[in-house]
């Protein structure tokens, strides 16, 4: 069955360290990949995207995530944190023409 | 920037009773779907519709589901007879193409069932 798996429920890093949320997914053939990031009771703000070509790939707020096809991977990260990163991430992932599969989400906590 | 606007942001209804949650999604796009989050779990698909019907739906979506697009423009999900597990964040999407699957969500309805 197709799967996303983000092993990391709580993750808490201080003010402007780097951050590094993990994603794995479980396709028989490589799926469009994406970030969404998710504020206390708000909707889901697409973040990046991977479908094909570099595999490092650049979004919004600063992030980015690089996609490796042997460890079937799609990690997020983030140079230095700022305090409005805190937040719920959510991995997806989706064949051609498909409904999104989510990951479990990792709530990101930071300390001032 | 275009956006899926989604109404009412919070919905409380008795057990028992229908309620419709509404999405406009974006103009171009031609797939919509809606999902649910129930509180502190994972995002779950329920259905996706595409050129007037259901193209796919999960074992979620079962008799007391059903969606609608009533004009050109809104989209519309019904639970006929709410249950408490019903109780979630309803999220509409909807995504331009199948070769561009980026899906972009709206703000969500709170639906509240007591």
């Amino acid at each position: 069955a197709q799967s996303v798996t983000q092993p990391d429920i709580h993750i808490t890093v201080s003010e402007g360290a780097s951050l590094e949320l993990r994603c794995n997914y479980s396709y028989g053939a490589t799926p469009y990949l994406f970030w969404y990031v998710q504020s206390p009771g708000q909707g889901l703000q697409l973040l990046l995207k991977y479908f094909s070509g570099d595999t490092l790939v650049q979004g919004i707020k600063g992030f980015e995530a690089e996609f490796k096809r042997s460890q079937s991977s799609f990690n997020l990260r983030k140079p230095s944190v700022h305090w409005s990163d805190a937040a719920e991430y959510f991995c997806a992932a989706t064949i051609y023409g498909q409904n999104f599969v989510f990951g479990p989400g990792t709530r990101l906590s930071v300390l001032p | 920037e275009p956006e899926v606007t989604q109404t009412p942001s919070h919905q409380v209804t008795q057990m028992g009773q229908e309620v419709i949650l509404r999405c406009v999604p974006i103009s171009n796009h031609l797939y919509f779907y809606w999902y649910r989050q129930i509180l502190g779990q994972k995002v779950e698909f329920l259905v996706s519709f595409y050129n007037n019907e259901i193209s796919e739906k999960s074992e979620i979506f079962d008799d007391q589901f059903s969606v609608e697009r009533p004009d050109g423009s809104n989209f519309t999900l019904k639970i006929r007879s709410t249950k408490l597990e019903d109780s979630a964040m309803y999220f509409c999407a909807s995504s331009e193409a199948r070769d561009r699957p980026e899906a972009f969500f709206g703000q969500g309805t709170r639906l509240t069932v007591v």
